[in-house]
């Protein structure tokens, strides 16, 4: 079964830091990853893919991903963060139906 | 807009009554999927359709749960004596079929079972 698990719950950093938000993924065969935002009371807004090709991803505002196929990671990355980045973020893998499994998602907080 | 769009945003209902919800897809997206999200949880998959056909359900999906694809463009969900338990954001997503897509959430319609 494919499953993505996203370790930290929430994520804390100071605007102007980079920011990192992990992901850890388990499939079999090749991985289809996704990273998507959702502000409170909002749907999912799709942030960046990795299907194949290279392994760091450029993606929505300012955001890139690096995908590690040894490490079976896919970490959301951003140089310098934004107070407006606080959010609820997600990682999932998408399934050959196109179904996306979600991992628990990691909350950022970014302080002034 | 030409987004992804799910009517009502609230739905607040009594126990035991039915609720359907509303979705339009981007209109040359062929695949339209459903998932639920509860407080503090990743969206969980509940069924999808190419075009009209529904082609997977969920074992989340119990029976009162019933959804249709009528024309292969918007889709409806239907909950018959809903439960506290179905207390949920319900959340639409569209795509088109292929590798390199992704899929487009709409804004979700919350269900609030008292």
């Amino acid at each position: 079964a494919q499953s993505v698990a996203q370790p930290e719950d929430q994520v804390n950093v100071a605007e102007g830091n980079p920011l990192t938000v992990k992901c850890t993924y388990s499939v079999s065969g090749n991985p289809y990853l996704f990273w998507y935002v959702q502000y409170p009371n909002r749907g999912l807004q799709f942030l960046l893919k990795y299907i194949t090709g290279d392994n760091l991803v450029k993606g929505s505002y300012g955001f890139e991903a690096e995908f590690n196929k040894s490490q079976t990671s896919f970490h959301l990355k951003k140089p310098s963060a934004l107070v407006s980045d606080s959010a609820l973020y997600f990682c999932a893998v998408r399934d050959v139906a196109g179904k996306l499994i979600f991992g628990q998602g990691t909350t950022l907080q970014v302080k002034p | 807009d030409t987004g992804v769009s799910q009517d009502p945003r609230h739905k607040i209902t009594k126990r035991g009554q039915n609720v359907t919800f509303r979705c339009d897809p981007i209109s040359e997206h062929n695949r339209l999927y459903w998932y639920r999200q509860t407080l503090g949880q990743g969206p969980e998959f509940l069924t999808y359709f190419q075009n009209e056909a529904q082609l997977e359900k969920s074992r989340l999906l119990s029976d009162r749960f019933s959804a249709e694809r009528p024309k292969g463009s918007f889709s409806t969900l239907e909950i018959q004596r809903t439960e506290q338990g179905d207390s949920a954001m319900y959340l639409c997503a569209s795509s088109l079929t292929g590798d390199h897509t992704e899929a487009f959430f709409g804004q979700g319609t919350r269900l609030t079972v008292v």
